[in-house]
Order: structure tokens, then sequence, then C-alpha cells
């Protein structure tokens, strides 16, 4: 069956940074784009970018442009997902998420990381 | 980008209900719009795309309809399942992606 499992949570001080990872299980890895997603407490979810697994072209909102990296590996059927310069504005759940194609629905949800920012 | 705005931001109903919730983009986005239901604590879980296509397993009181710029997601006889929080998502083609605010169904 379809998995996505997330790394557990973290907790930085302003400016840091962070890498979360997300490995896939249970599908061809790169038959599919991977989404990131992000939900501060309480708030609603806001799209943060994708990566195509097949060549890693990847493409992010303007946002967290110069901030993001997102890097795949095909030989661990893992995405990671690094954000540089946090701040309290980051703390968030993330979430990765499978799409078939690179603007597409999220058909599979990873559990969630949570990404605490505090000095 | 594009933005969807929700309607109502919070809804009550009780069991056995018919509900609607409604979903407006500033600009057409076609038919790419999918629907998302969210409990506390977890992910969100796909429940319709394309605007009118019901995910496999997802229970067939669900529906989705509209295109250009609005868009309903309908539950025809809520169950104690169905209590949570819904977002509209569009996913036009090299745009952004954006999500509704989301609407909170209560239990009334």
């Amino acid at each position: 069956q379809v998995q996505l499992v997330q790394s557990g949570p973290e907790v930085k001080k302003p400016g840091a940074s962070v890498k979360v990872s997300c490995k896939a299980s249970g599908y061809t890895f790169t038959t599919y784009t991977i989404g990131w997603v992000r939900q501060a407490p309480g708030q609603g979810l806001e799209w943060m970018g994708w990566i195509r697994t097949s060549d890693s072209y990847t493409t992010f909102a303007q946002k967290v442009q110069g901030r993001l990296t997102m890097t795949a590996d095909t030989s661990t059927n893992t995405v990671y997902m690094e954000l540089r310069s946090l701040t309290s504005d980051d703390t968030a759940q993330y979430y990765c998420a499978r799409e078939f194609g690179d603007y597409d629905a999220f058909d599979f949800w990873g559990q969630g990381t949570m990404v605490t920012v505090s000095s | 980008d594009i933005q969807m705005t929700q309607s109502p931001s919070t809804l009550s109903a009780s069991v056995g209900d018919r509900v609607t919730i409604t979903c407006r983009a500033s600009q057409s986005v076609s038919s790419w719009l999918a629907w998302y239901q969210q409990k506390p604590g977890k992910a969100p879980k796909l429940l319709i795309y394309k605007a009118t296509s019901l995910e496999s397993g997802v229970p067939s009181r669900f529906s989705g309809s509209g295109s250009g710029r609005e868009f309903t997601l309908t539950i025809s006889s809520l169950q104690p399942d169905d209590f949570a929080t819904y977002y509209c998502q569009q996913y036009t083609a090299y745009v952004p992606i954006t999500f509704g605010q989301g609407t909170r169904l209560d239990i009334k």
C-alpha cells in the first residue's frame, strides 16, 4: 500500500535551517511528483512547492523562494525538504503529499512533521 | 496567485442533513479543483478531484460540482464521521497551487 513516512518533530532557533524527509513506498517512486504543504497552528493549508522525482525539477511558492530546497534520492525513494533562515512564522506542521502530475490533486499524504521555531 | 474563497467559514449541521460548501476562485480554474477533508491532528484526505470525480474509497454521499470560478461540495446525508474541516484547492498548470481558507463543519 502507498505510504509516505516523514521524519520526526524538530525544534529550531530563529535563523537556523531544518531538513525534513519523506520516504515513499508502495508505488513506483519516479512516476509521481511530491509536493509540500504546511499548516501553521490553527490555520489553513499553504502550498510550498513540489519536486518532480523523475528529474528533480522543482517549483516553489514565491513566499519561500530563496529559502527552500527540495531534493529526491531515487536510491532510497526519499524526498528532502530544507528550509533555511527560519523565523517564528515558519512554525507549522509540514506535510509531503503525492501528486500524479506537476500540478495535480494530492492523493496520498505523509503524517506530517511539526517544526517549531523558538528562541 | 489565484485566490480561493470558501463559504461559509463555519457550518453547524445535524446527522442526516444535506450540506453544501461553496468555493469561489478569483479567476477561472477550469475543472482543476479538489476537495479535502481534514480532522484534528491528521493529514488532509482527498475527497474529490477534477471538480466532480470521486476519489476511490470515498463514500458516494460526497459529490462535487462546478467549473470555471464556482464550485460546490455536497454531502447528501451527514454521518458522524463527516464532522471535520473541508478545504478546496485549485491546481491550474503553471500557476501557484492555492487552497481555500477552510470550512469547519460542526455538530449542531
